[in-house]
């Protein structure tokens, strides 16, 4: 079945420290890619997304690009804030599935300042 | 709007008894979704509803019931706890079901069996 699966935590940087946190995935297919936060004590939020290869999503400072011959999905920030400390889920949705997602265990990263 | 919201935020349970977290959305969401969060192994699908008097089991649906009488709310059921269903409860729905990405995620219940 659909698989995701992300780098192992927790990360820990210093603040303007460039981040990667490696996804990739298995996938019958053509997946749509997600990357999610979620801040202490909160739920997760979208924070980016890409329906189709070579896509780059965006937000925040935050960029991942749907590489397709790789199956990867990589989260990428050039330079990180202590207000960045939070948990970070890659997930997919199967083309064909009825919108349900499926998510990779998690990465924690901390922000030092 | 109050987006999802989810009820209790914490609650200490003994095996063997029943609860139910509640869940409810003010936003006229299609589809709605349980999920549990533990360690180490991410977000996992228990149950969803596409609609109104629709559900259907997720990964992992064994020891939970739903059910979707209104389109407002979503309440999950424990009969009988267990030890093992220790978790983080997240709740989430969205405008559709093929826009996850317009997922939005509650605030969780924080469950713990003894």
């Amino acid at each position: 079945g659909d698989s995701v699966t992300q780098m192992e935590g927790p990360v820990t940087l210093s603040e303007e420290a460039f981040l990667t946190i490696n996804c990739t995935y298995t996938a019958t297919g053509y997946p749509s890619l997600f990357w999610y936060v979620q801040y202490p004590g909160e739920g997760l939020q979208l924070l980016l997304k890409a329906t189709k290869a070579d896509d780059k999503g965006s937000n925040k400072g935050f960029e991942a690009t749907y590489r397709k011959e790789t199956t990867s999905f990589h989260l990428e920030k050039g330079s990180v804030q202590v207000s960045d400390s939070a948990v970070y889920f890659c997930a997919l949705k199967d083309g064909g599935s009825q919108g349900n997602l499926i998510f990779g265990k998690g990465t924690k990263l901390s922000v030092k300042p | 709007n109050a987006g999802v919201t989810q009820t209790p935020k914490f609650q200490v349970l003994k095996t063997g008894q029943s609860m139910t977290l509640q869940c409810a959305q003010d936003m006229n969401h299609e589809y709605m979704s349980w999920y549990r969060q533990d360690p180490g192994m991410g977000l996992r699908l228990i149950h969803y509803s596409v609609g109104a008097g629709i559900t259907d089991q997720g990964e992992v649906p064994n020891g939970y019931n739903v059910s979707r009488s209104t389109t407002e709310d979503f309440p999950l059921r424990l009969l009988s706890a267990a030890p093992s269903q220790t978790s983080v409860y997240f709740c989430a729905s969205s405008y559709g079901i093929f826009a996850p990405e317009t997922q939005y995620f509650g605030p969780g219940t924080r469950l713990l069996v003894l």
